[in-house]
């Protein structure tokens, strides 16, 4: 299995663009994750879904952000417009959910510079 | 209050120390707890799980758990300097994984 993949790996942006970052979970998962992690603020949950559906999105900070999953192997998460203070580095996990463990694999992540 | 605190370090310890790793959380209810392991510029990694009250031993790392005092440690023996990363403690807590912010650890050869 290839693991988690996330694209793009980096995105450098200006302030007031919009900014798309992808997902695709591991096949047979239905748990996935967006997480941001900053050194200010450590891992941060923005999201979660289940089954192709939002569950909590509590963690999303503004309506500039915006998640999405059409399908079981592909999410996006968008930010428009973006800020600098978004930059940060987006993990996307996924699991398979249920009861007891469910250990989450994270994918690289996509390092987000916005200047 | 914070639902997983953890000292942010960095924790520095000579190869072929114990480091030990601490780790609360607040919420009683919780019932799966984790310890990943990150390296600079990379992704999380489940190193260690434990529900049960207790030690769980895995090669050179151990977990520790006590829900009565809400409190969950890894010791890791024989430290090397391949364990210099930063941990992050967590637990589930319904559907979502709480994660604490880390403790880099350092180990010198």
């Amino acid at each position: 299995d290839a693991g988690v993949i996330q694209s793009p790996r980096h995105e450098v942006t200006e302030m007031g663009q919009e900014v798309t970052l992808r997902c695709k979970p591991i096949s047979g998962h239905n748990s996935l994750f967006w997480y941001r992690q900053t050194m200010m603020r450590g891992l941060e949950l923005l999201i979660y879904f289940n089954n192709n559906v939002p569950i909590d999105d509590s963690g999303m900070p503004e309506d500039r952000f915006s998640a999405k999953m059409p399908n079981a192997s592909f999410s996006t998460l968008k930010i428009q417009p973006s800020e600098p203070r978004d930059s940060a580095v987006y993990f996307c996990a996924s699991s398979s959910a249920g009861v007891g463990l469910n250990e989450q694999f994270f994918g690289p992540g996509t390092r987000l510079t916005v200047l | 209050q914070k639902e997983v605190e953890q000292n942010s370090g960095p924790l520095s310890v000579p190869e072929g120390a114990i480091a030990s790793l601490n780790c609360t959380y607040s919420d009683r209810g919780s019932q799966s707890f984790f310890w990943y392991r990150q390296y600079s510029g990379k992704s999380p990694e489940l190193i260690m799980f434990i529900y049960s009250n207790g030690d769980k031993e895995d090669g050179r790392f151990t977990a520790q758990l006590n829900k009565a005092s809400q409190y969950v440690s890894l010791l890791i023996r024989d430290s090397q300097p391949s364990d210099s990363a930063t941990y992050l403690c967590a637990f589930r807590g319904g559907f979502k994984t709480i994660f604490g912010a880390g403790t880099r650890l350092f180990v010198k050869a």
